[in-house]
């Protein structure tokens, strides 16, 4: 396993197409996240997964946006009539669960992101 | 809702010497979780240090230490002996027990000279 994987690296797309990325994260991670990052900001939490379950969605994740885990292995987000405010880079994260259930101890294992262009 | 600051939008740093970088953060709960990370550019971000609010001890990672004032609400990060590699993005973030996601500061870029 060499860590979180993302794809693809760099997306160019018109504007209203639809844009679909990819996420496979570490294999014994229960807990996998998305966040989104522009230019001269902070990562901003979109949503994430434990195991096939989306638990929680930001305010940020608009109607337009969907994202699943179907087997509770890897994960797509969907970005449905791309808007050019939808511009920057997507990044995944992954991490497991310690033995009392939650997650606390670890930091997250980033992928290199998905870096999204709407012209 | 927690908030992450990070004043700092730029530093630099001779090779050799030593960094720090400042946080600040706003919360009423009394246990959580701090992070260093590290984004160099155009590469994936890595942890580089985190620190349990419950624990008065200051954590160390190598080069790597943390000044943690829970009462101020300061979460630092020194970096010594500071190398060429060092040079990157680098965001502070917080984590409440019991809630998942991270919250990230916008992050301070560190330039390391030679």
């Amino acid at each position: 396993d060499t860590g979180v994987s993302q794809d693809p690296r760099h997306k160019i797309t018109k504007r209203g197409q639809n844009v679909t990325f990819r996420c496979d994260p570490i294999s014994e991670h229960n807990r996998l996240y998305w966040y989104r990052q522009t230019l001269g900001q902070g990562p901003e939490f979109l949503t994430y997964f434990q195991n096939e379950a989306q638990l929680e969605k930001s305010r940020l994740l608009s109607d337009r946006f969907s994202a699943e885990r179907p087997k509770g292995s890897f994960s797509t987000l969907e970005i449905q009539r791309t808007e050019q405010g939808d511009s920057a880079m997507y990044l995944c994260a992954s991490s497991p669960l310690d033995g009392t259930g939650d997650q606390a101890n670890y930091g997250y294992t980033f992928g290199s992101g998905t870096r999204l262009t709407v012209v | 809702a927690q908030t992450v600051t990070q004043s700092q939008p730029e530093m630099s740093v001779q090779e050799a010497e030593t960094v720090t970088l400042s946080c600040t953060y706003d919360t009423s709960e009394s246990d959580y979780y701090l992070f260093w990370y590290k984004q160099p550019p155009s590469r994936q971000m890595i942890l580089v240090i985190r620190q349990e609010a419950y624990k008065q001890q200051n954590a160390t990672e190598n080069r790597f230490s943390v000044n943690f004032q829970k009462a101020a609400k300061s979460f630092s990060l020194k970096i010594s002996d500071s190398q060429l590699g060092d040079a990157a993005m680098y965001f502070c973030a917080y984590r409440s027990l019991g809630s998942t996601p991270l919250v990230f500061g916008k992050g301070t870029r560190l330039s390391v000279i030679a």
